[in-house]
């Protein structure tokens, strides 16, 4: 059982340049979410969705966008980098839904974007 | 979602139960009280969660005042492995809605032999 997995585990952008960090999930969880972490700081919330085909911004969503391309995959897009999105990504999921309730969330490893 | 107070780092002698505390004085009647850690960086890990009664799990226990203004989260035999940086946080479940969670920078425990 894989949990939640992320790739890439790291990557290194010019200014300027796109990417596209995955997620995927195989507990068939409702919701998932993107946070980043920059150093010394707690997980801040990007973007998330709650179910399929609906996505919402957190606490930080400017400079990316999101896709919920179906029930496990969730994509974080980053369409024009900056040296002040450099940081760890973090992608989460969890069920949310049916009894008992169950909204403890699970966490993939990591992407370590430095952009320079 | 109720902010959450704990202090910055705390140390433990491996073996000894590890104490961590947290404040929630402005915690609401639905809102619980859930802990993650987060070893080196990886993903940060579920520990535990409450409402008003004291929870134990294989991980830790869980033991919130009556008030529910404050919680701790006991490690009853803390190994070098317990080294992490764990979260209080307080939020309310709602049914059918994502869980969001919100961080603070939570308590460095180092367990030192």
């Amino acid at each position: 059982n894989a949990g939640v997995t992320q790739t890439p585990k790291f990557q290194v952008l010019k200014t300027g340049q796109s990417m596209t960090l995955q997620c995927a999930q195989d507990m068939n969880h409702n919701s998932m979410y993107w946070y980043r972490q920059d150093p010394g700081m707690g997980l801040r919330l990007i973007y998330y969705s709650a179910s399929e085909g609906t996505t919402d911004k957190g606490e930080v969503p400017n400079g990316y966008n999101v896709s919920r391309l179906n029930k496990r995959e969730f994509s974080l897009r980053l369409e024009s980098a900056a040296p002040s999105q450099t940081s760890v990504y973090f992608c989460a999921s969890s069920r949310d839904r049916g009894l008992p309730m169950n909204t403890e969330a699970f966490f993939g490893q990591g992407t370590r974007l430095t952009v320079v | 979602d109720a902010k959450t107070t704990q202090p910055p780092s705390m140390d433990c002698a491996e073996g000894r139960a590890a104490n961590l505390p947290c404040n929630h004085s402005t915690i609401s009647g639905n809102e619980y009280v859930y802990w993650y850690r987060q070893i080196h960086s990886q993903g940060p890990q579920y520990i535990i969660h409450g409402l008003k009664n004291n929870e134990t799990n294989e991980m830790a226990s869980l033991i919130i005042t009556e008030d529910r203004k404050s919680s701790t989260l006991i490690l009853p035999h803390a190994t070098l492995r317990d080294t992490a940086v764990y979260y209080c946080i307080v939020r309310a479940i709602n049914t059918g809605t994502a869980s969001k969670l919100t961080f603070g920078t939570g308590t460095r425990l180092q367990v030192t032999l």
